[in-house]
């Protein structure tokens, strides 16, 4: 299976704060990597897919970059909405596999 | 558009078989661009990917559970199902059915991602 690790595991940030969450997984995986937003006590959505493709009605703060092994996902600007568990999950092959997540909180 | 729901029984006892339902609205569960899945996510594991139905009956488990699983799909019905045999506590979780959507890049080749998902039900193992 294919191995991926966030980090940090979880951050304190502030509204406005420039926050990044990286993806490092345990062999190529190209492109083929997603980031999904999970709020307390919802089911995760996909924010990116294809490592940089911003979801259809997904906010221009989120972006995210890499290929290979090495993603991020970045949020510019954070704002009340974004404090929540981010995920990344690949879908280079079966069986899919997630990120252990990354849980941004309010400073 | 596509919305999912999950139905079943909110406690099992261990050694039996979890069986969940999900029904798909809003759209056709038959189609080509769709694999149709389950997930389970527990505050221990984190998120699990457990497999997928084509419209077709086709499947693909996750080799950690395929001893344990067994998916299926009633196109009459627009629904698909999970059942988990021989549970245990370890499979307590909240159990989510998900799309799992494939669409071909401007590139040439196929992006896939979970959407939409289920609201997700909480299955406990406990006698």
């Amino acid at each position: 299976d294919i191995q991926l690790t966030q980090s940090p595991s979880s951050l304190s940030a502030s509204v406005g704060d420039r926050v990044t969450i990286t993806c490092r997984a345990s062999q190529s995986i190209r492109t083929f990597l997603n980031w999904y937003q999970q709020m307390p006590g919802k089911a995760p959505k996909v924010m990116i897919s294809d490592a940089s493709t911003l979801q259809s009605g997904v906010p221009s703060r989120f972006s995210g970059s890499g290929s290979g092994t090495d993603f991020t996902l970045t949020i510019s600007g954070l704002q009340p909405e974004d404090f929540a568990t981010y995920y990344c999950q690949q879908t280079y092959t079966t069986p899919r596999t997630f990120g252990q997540g990354t849980t941004v909180e309010i400073k | 558009q596509v919305q999912l729901q999950e139905s079943g029984p909110g406690l099992v006892k261990p050694s039996q078989t979890l069986s969940l339902t999900c029904t798909v609205s809003g759209g056709s569960i038959i189609s080509g661009d769709s694999y149709w899945t389950w997930i389970r996510q527990t505050p221990g594991k984190g998120l699990e990917w457990i497999g997928y139905i084509f419209y077709n009956g086709n499947t693909y488990y996750n080799p950690s559970l395929k001893s344990r699983v067994t998916m299926s799909v009633d196109t009459s019905k627009n629904q698909f199902s999970l059942n988990l045999s021989s549970v245990t506590a370890a499979d307590t979780a909240v159990y989510y059915c998900a799309r799992d959507l494939s669409t071909l890049h401007s590139s040439g080749y196929y992006v896939n991602w979970f959407g939409p998902w289920g609201q997700g039900a909480l299955v406990t193992v406990s006698s």
